[in-house]
Parts: structure tokens; sequence; C-alpha cells
């Protein structure tokens, strides 16, 4: 099966900061990618997917991720943070089924 | 609006007992998934199902169980509650895109604990 690894646990940034979350995965081809937030107290919500087609993919919030083969690796970035991105962000990766990265929950700096 | 639904929302329970978690959702979606969330691990998927009388293994089976007697419901029982289960648990479905593993919708999601 499929497996995914977010790096980093925690992450604290600057409000106004660029910001970039890690995901790589393994697996044998092109799975299907999804970077999904959750506020606390919330169920997940997708931010955005790549399925095939343009590595860079847009989603909502000013977020965007990049995929790339040759590095197995989905990495959101977003170029100037707001606070209320504060929440635990979560790498998904669509093969057999649905498997999740363990989260990097994102601090931002007044 | 369509939606996904949880109940009850939170759960205290003892151990040995039997515990059932509700997932409805009215999206008339083929597939649904339960996950539990744990500090450390993310979400790791517990059972799913991709049609009525379809159910599935995911990676963390052991203890529960499912049956998907329609399109709108995905019951999870604890046969017997472990203070192992004490959780967050997710129920989650997804559109009938002919792509298995396509985006998710989430319910608010269970807090259990098992005394």
């Amino acid at each position: 099966a499929q497996s995914v690894t977010q790096p980093d646990i925690h992450i604290t940034v600057s409000e106004g900061a660029s910001l970039e979350l890690r995901c790589n995965y393994s697996y044998g081809a092109t799975p299907y990618l999804f970077w999904y937030v959750q506020s606390p107290g919330q169920g997940l919500q997708l931010l955005l997917k790549y399925f095939s087609g343009d590595t860079l993919v847009q989603g909502i919030k000013g977020f965007e991720a990049e995929f790339k083969r040759s590095q197995s690796s989905f990495n959101l970035r977003k170029p100037s943070v707001h606070w209320s991105d504060a929440a635990e962000y979560f790498c998904a990766v669509g093969a057999d089924d649905m498997r999740f990265g363990a989260g990097t929950r994102l601090t931002v700096k007044p | 609006d369509a939606e996904i639904t949880q109940s009850p929302r939170h759960k205290i329970t003892e151990t040995g007992r039997q515990v059932t978690l509700a997932c409805h959702q009215t999206w008339n979606h083929n597939n649904m998934f339960w996950y539990r969330q744990d500090l450390g691990h993310g979400l790791r998927l517990i059972h799913y199902s991709y049609g009525v009388q379809d159910t599935n293994k995911g990676e963390v089976s052991d203890g529960y169980s499912v049956s998907r007697s329609n399109t709108e419901d995905l019951p999870l029982t604890l046969e017997s509650a472990a203070s192992s289960q004490t959780s967050v648990y997710f129920c989650a479905s997804s559109p009938n895109s002919g792509i298995r593993t396509d985006t998710q919708y989430f319910g608010p999601g269970t807090r259990l604990t098992v005394l």
C-alpha cells in the first residue's frame, strides 16, 4: 500500500510570511494527491487535489501545491499567511485506498 | 443542503461494552469511510464501503465492524471496547465519480472515551 510522510510536525510562521509544508509519498505509480485542512474541533476540508495534468494546482484560500514526480513530493505553499490559516494540515494519497500523513500543525505569529 | 452527520458527538463508555457510532450522509454518495484520529498518527482508515452490501477492511480494522444496508448510513461498531480505542472518529463520503479515492467530505467527528 501507499504511504505518506509529512516531515514537519509543527511549523510557526509570522503573519504575512510565505509558507511551505512538505509532503512525500511512496507508491509505485502516480497516485491521486490531496491537501486537507482541519481547524480545531472540526472535520477535514479539502484545500486542493492533483489527479493529472498541470503539476501546479491551485486551491482555495490562496493555497497552491506542486507535484514533483522525481522527488515523490506534493508540497503545499502560500505566498502570504494570514492568522486565520492557523490549523492542522494533512497530505493524503489516494491509490489502493486513502492514506493520510500525520499532519503538520501551523501556528501563525502576529 | 446535503451533509454528513455523526452521532453521538461525544461518548464515554466502559471497557468491554459494545458501542455503535452512527454516520449518515444525504449526498447519495456510494463511497463511505471511517477513520480514527490520534495524535502523531494523523487519520488511519478503519473500514470503508463502495456501495450497499460492500465493506472492506482498512489499515486498523481489528476490533471494529461495519455494515452497509443502505446508501445513506455506515454505522461503526466496536464489538468490545478497549482503552486503546479511545480516539476521535471521523466518517467521510466521496462522490460517485468513478474514482474511488476522489475527494472525501468529512463529518464533524465523534470523540470516544473508553474507561
